[in-house]
């Protein structure tokens, strides 16, 4: 069965620093990748998808994800982060023909000034 | 609506006793799913409702857990004999339809069992 690695459950980071949250999953068969946020006291959102073609995907608001298929990765980066990034991140993937979301159990970011 | 509701937003109840929770997709997702999420675990998938399709049932950690949705609108899980593990934030999703689609995300509704 699918699972989904968050290693890190806590990242405290100074604004403008970059950071990245680390995302494994177990299997690479149709894989599709899903970064989600949770602002606090806001509802889940989807902050970006990989489903096909470029493996570097891009949201609006700067952060990047790249699917890696050799190490199963799909890691979240921003090269500056600002308090307003402050929230939980989770990974999120759907695999082998199935409908369900397979969460990670998220990442806490906090961007201090 | 918008987006995805919920209701209720909060629920304290009982062990022992039976709840209701419902949720309002968006209009036209045929797609409906509920996730459970615990505190300090990710969001684990209960149940999978697609068009008029069989539900996927999968995830319902028990048959104490049940979930009911009319055509391509409102579903409700119940949840009878609630036990204190049973306390989590219940998140309902729904998405255009089949394939690996965006799901959307109603505010949950935090239940609390004493």
């Amino acid at each position: 069965a699918q699972s989904v690695t968050q290693l890190d459950s806590q990242v405290p980071v100074f604004e403008e620093a970059p950071v990245e949250l680390r995302c494994n999953y177990s299997s690479s068969v149709s894989v599709y990748l899903f970064w989600y946020v949770q602002y606090p006291n806001q509802g889940l959102q989807l902050l970006l998808k990989y489903l096909s073609g470029s493996t570097l995907v891009e949201s609006i608001n700067g952060f990047e994800a790249e699917f890696n298929k050799s190490q199963t990765s799909f890691h979240l980066r921003k090269p500056s982060v600002h308090i307003s990034d402050t929230a939980e991140y989770f990974c999120a993937v759907i695999s082998g023909g199935s409908e369900k979301l397979v969460f990670g159990k998220g990442t806490k970011l906090t961007v201090n000034p | 609506g918008a987006g995805v509701s919920q209701s209720p937003s909060n629920k304290v109840t009982e062990k022992g006793k039976d709840v209701e929770l419902r949720c309002d997709p968006i209009s036209g997702h045929t797609a409906l799913y509920w996730y459970r999420q615990r505190l300090g675990q990710g969001l684990e998938f209960l149940i999978y409702f697609q068009g008029n399709s069989a539900p996927d049932k999968s995830g319902l950690p028990s048959d104490r857990f049940s979930a009911e949705r009319t055509g391509e609108s409102v579903s409700t899980l119940t949840i009878q004999r609630t036990q204190q593990e049973d306390s989590a934030v219940y998140l309902c999703a729904s998405s255009p339809g089949t394939g690996p689609e965006t799901q959307y995300f109603g505010p949950g509704t935090r239940l609390l069992v004493l």
